[in-house]
């Protein structure tokens, strides 16, 4: 079992430019979530999807785009990065209902340039 | 809308000794689960305990355990024995019970614990 794996680690973008951050979770868990992490802010929600083909807006979705074409990925669009999109993104999945907790991912470090 | 304050941006403990971590939240509902998740320099969020509203008795994992006081809408974690692994942001979190809110979390802003020799 890998958990919840995040594709890349690491990435640097000018501004303007586009990338996808892939996340994978092999446990069969119905939600994912992308959160983005910053100094001083704690975790905030992007976009999350409750089941494959659906996606819904979190605290701050504005300039992501989301897909959840499979059950087990979730992917993160950012179409034209700008430098306030420089932050730790980290994916989770969960179960669906009962207390159970969120895994994360490793997380991503993106600076935009 | 929920949320979840921690007021304590920095905590120091030193070895052997007991900590407390605290966190208060707002809501209006009756049925939530709260979470601590630790987040190590490796940056992997790992959780560290969680509590259902619903139960009385505080969670306890080892050396953590929470001091759970439903009415006041606070959620403390304390560490005992601490050890030096043991440093690393401590985060909050709230989801609720309800159906429908697709088991989001809302998280406090962390409190970073540094362990002392």
């Amino acid at each position: 079992n890998a958990g919840v794996t995040q594709t890349p680690k690491f990435r640097v973008l000018k501004t303007g430019q586009s990338m996808t951050l892939l996340c994978a979770q092999d446990m069969n868990h119905e939600y994912m979530y992308w959160y983005r992490q910053d100094p001083g802010m704690g975790l905030r929600l992007i976009h999350y999807s409750v089941g494959e083909g659906t996606t819904a807006k979190g605290e701050v979705p504005d300039g992501y785009n989301v897909s959840r074409l499979k059950k087990q990925n979730f992917l993160l669009g950012l179409e034209s990065a700008a430098p306030s999109q420089t932050s730790v993104y980290f994916c989770a999945s969960s179960y669906r209902q009962g207390s159970y907790e969120q895994y994360f991912g490793p997380g991503t470090r993106l600076t935009v340039t | 809308a929920q949320t979840v304050t921690q007021s304590q941006p920095e905590m120091s403990v030193q070895e052997a000794e007991t900590v407390t971590l605290s966190c208060t939240y707002d809501t209006s509902e009756s049925d939530y689960y709260l979470f601590w998740y630790k987040q190590p320099p490796s940056r992997q969020m790992i959780l560290v305990i969680r509590q259902e509203a619903y139960k009385q008795q505080n969670a306890t994992e080892n050396r953590f355990s929470v001091n759970f006081q439903k009415a006041a809408k606070s959620f403390s974690l304390k560490i005992s024995d601490s050890q030096l692994g043991d440093a690393a942001m401590y985060f909050c979190a709230y989801r609720s019970a309800l159906t429908g809110t697709a088991s989001k979390l809302t998280f406090g802003t962390g409190t970073r614990l540094q362990v002392t020799l």
